[in-house]
Formats: C-alpha cells, sequence, structure tokens
C-alpha cells in the first residue's frame, strides 16, 4: 500500500459523458501527478500541481482538466467521453518535485467508455 | 521529450538472471527512476540513481552510467512474481520542474 488513494476503483459510462477522478496523496506530499496508461501503451504524463498550483503539462487533452484542492486532494475531470479514452488513470504523489523525490501511485481508476 | 528505450519484452527462466536495459539523453539528465508494474496494477518504485555506479537492493540491483546515458536493472534468482513489466524513467532539468519519462516497459515473463 503506497499511501496514495484512489476512487472510483471501477467506472463505466457512455461516449459524451462527463466524470471526476479522485486522488488522494500520501501524508506529508505535496505534488500530485495523474497518468493515462491505454492498453498496451505506457504511462502517459498528463499534469501536475504542487502545493494546490498547476506546475508542468504533459499531453492532456483540452476536454480534460485537473484540480487540487487545499486539503491536497485531487480530482481529474474527462469530459465529452470518446472510446479511446478508456483507460487506467493513475494518480502519484511525491514530496515536492519529480526529478529528485520518488513517486508513489495509487491503485488507479480504471474508465471503460461504451 | 526525451527519448527512454528499453527492450520490449524478456524471457528468463525461474532462478536465473536477467538484465533489462535503458538508455536515454544525457542533456540535461538528473536522475533515474524503475519502476515494477503488474499487469493492472499500479506501478511500484524499486529504484533511483542519481550518481554513476551500482545500487544494490537484495534480489534487485540497479547501475547508472551518466556520460553513456545509460542504465540496466539486474534481477537476480528470478522467482514466478518477478514476471511484470519493468518501467525505466528520467528526469531532465529541461523539464519543467523534472517530470519523468517513462519508457514504455519491459515485460519479463519467468519460466518454471
Amino acid at each position: 500500500d503506497s499511501g496514495v488513494t484512489q476512487t472510483p476503483k471501477h467506472l463505466i459510462t457512455a461516449t459524451g459523458q462527463r466524470v471526476t477522478l479522485r486522488c488522494s496523496p500520501r501524508s506529508g506530499d505535496l505534488s500530485v501527478y495523474w497518468y493515462q496508461q491505454s492498453l498496451d501503451q505506457g504511462l502517459q504524463f498528463l499534469i501536475q500541481y504542487y502545493n494546490g498550483e498547476e506546475r508542468a503539462k504533459g499531453n492532456i487533452l483540452e476536454r480534460f482538466s485537473a484540480q487540487q484542492f487545499p486539503d491536497l486532494h485531487s480530482e481529474l475531470n474527462l469530459s465529452s467521453l470518446e472510446l479511446g479514452d478508456s483507460a487506467l488513470y493513475f494518480c502519484a504523489s511525491s514530496k515536492k518535485r519529480s526529478d529528485t523525490d520518488t513517486q508513489y501511485f495509487g491503485p488507479g481508476t480504471r474508465l471503460t467508455v461504451l | 521529450g526525451q527519448n527512454i528505450d528499453q527492450p520490449t519484452e524478456m524471457t528468463a527462466t525461474e532462478g536465473a538472471i536477467v538484465q533489462i536495459n535503458c538508455t536515454y539523453q544525457t542533456s540535461g539528465f538528473n536522475g533515474l527512476f524503475w519502476y515494477q508494474q503488474h499487469a493492472g496494477e499500479a506501478p511500484t518504485f524499486l529504484s533511483y540513481n542519481v550518481l554513476d555506479g551500482l545500487e544494490e537492493k537484495g534480489r534487485f540491483s540497479s547501475f547508472l552510467s551518466r556520460s553513456k546515458g545509460y542504465s540496466y536493472l539486474l534481477l537476480k534468482e528470478l522467482q514466478m512474481k518477478d514476471s511484470a513489466s519493468y518501467l525505466c524513467a528520467a528526469s531532465h532539468t529541461t523539464d519543467s520542474w523534472g517530470k519523468l519519462q517513462f519508457g514504455a516497459g519491459t515485460q519479463v515473463v519467468v519460466t518454471p
């Protein structure tokens, strides 16, 4: 158990819908990262927040957005869902920066878009 | 982006040794992480190398050569439970806030 929690574990929805994925970082960690992992693909970095502020962006679609709240939990919002958005979405956390601090991953949310 | 290259798949027998190589761009390089990921599960941290040389942790060791842009993960006394994907990830100062670039992963298959 990494100490990072994610809810829900599984999510099944239809195309065009909107969903929210939630992540709580490890106690004391200020940075939260979101990743997408599709079948047969590696981890794709989406976005990073540090202490409530966006710090780095990866290949995140405009239909996707995220935020980190004052209690440091984070939410990833996915809208106008398409079949291709079906994937495992992981949240990770670290103390501060990702280049020197180890990222610890949550169990993931498996999103299925039908 | 920063290209991270590692083999797609490796097969080895229980009890044997397997070495997974990883190459990365040296410009602005900070450090190198290795993660293990079982199918459908979260990646779990294995090791972090920032200086040249070998770091040993039980059956797993990781090596780094900063000048060559090369790292390897050595798995000794392989067990069936070691069948998993092994992800190499590098951080570079040229990326904002040193975000990690992950390789596609090496699928290790351990056979009896």
